[in-house]
């Protein structure tokens, strides 16, 4: 399961406080994502890089930013201005923007009161 | 943009019984459809692809079919176990320049024994 890890496994915040969650991966991939987990629903895409320093809104990227200063690293800030935060975040890296596999994190289950 | 439908939403079979999972697409485009299959708690994991090229792939007791006219593709588990026990979820995307994959809303396997 090495390769993609995502820290920290739960996180508890207040309404109305930024959090970051972390993804790093040393797989030398370019590519990184942001998926939202809902109960009953699919994969969300939230952001995308493609390479370092460069990264594109996914389907639902409000109330979210990221950054890609790093190709091993691709943070997630959850921002106040997210509606409805509370879910299961996984991160994910590819070898490049073709067909090749997906690898996706062991995810963060972020809950918000 | 492409759009991937994914029935059942839930499935329960007997062990030793086949399960059928079938998706549709909405881009005669995309020419890449892997599977992933989701553990309880656990990160999402291929567990088998097929590309444009073939409409029939075979792994063990896991197979996808594709058939482009129609646009869908189904995956067949056969002799179940109950360590299928999971969330399957299929995804779509085209091979050209960099492409998101499109994933399908999910099926929820139960295997009894």
């Amino acid at each position: 399961d090495g390769g993609i890890t995502q820290s920290p496994k739960y996180l508890f915040r207040k309404e109305g406080q930024n959090v970051t969650l972390s993804c790093e991966q040393n797989l030398n991939h370019d590519a990184m994502y942001w998926y939202r987990q809902d109960p009953g629903q699919g994969l969300r895409l939230i952001y995308y890089s493609q390479i370092v320093n460069d990264f594109q809104k996914g389907d639902i990227a409000e109330g979210y930013s990221v950054s890609r200063e790093k190709k091993e690293s691709f943070p997630l800030t959850v921002t106040s201005a997210q509606k409805n935060p509370t879910a299961f975040y996984l991160c994910a890296s590819s070898a490049s923007g073709s067909s090749y596999e997906q690898y996706f994190g062991p995810g963060t289950r972020l809950t918000v009161t | 943009g492409e759009n991937v439908e994914q029935h059942p939403s839930t499935l329960s079979v007997q062990e030793g019984d086949s399960a059928v999972i079938k998706c549709t697409y909405s881009d005669s485009a995309s020419n890449y459809f892997p599977w992933y299959k989701q553990e309880l708690g656990k990160r999402p994991q291929l567990i088998i692809d097929i590309r444009s090229n073939v409409g029939e792939k075979k792994d063990q007791r896991i197979a996808v079919t594709l058939n482009k006219t129609a646009k869908h593709f189904s995956l067949h588990i056969t002799e179940t176990q109950p360590e299928d026990s999971a969330v399957y979820f299929c995804a779509a995307k085209k091979n050209t320049g960099f492409q998101k994959l499109v994933f399908g809303t999910g099926t929820r396997l139960l295997v009894s024994p």
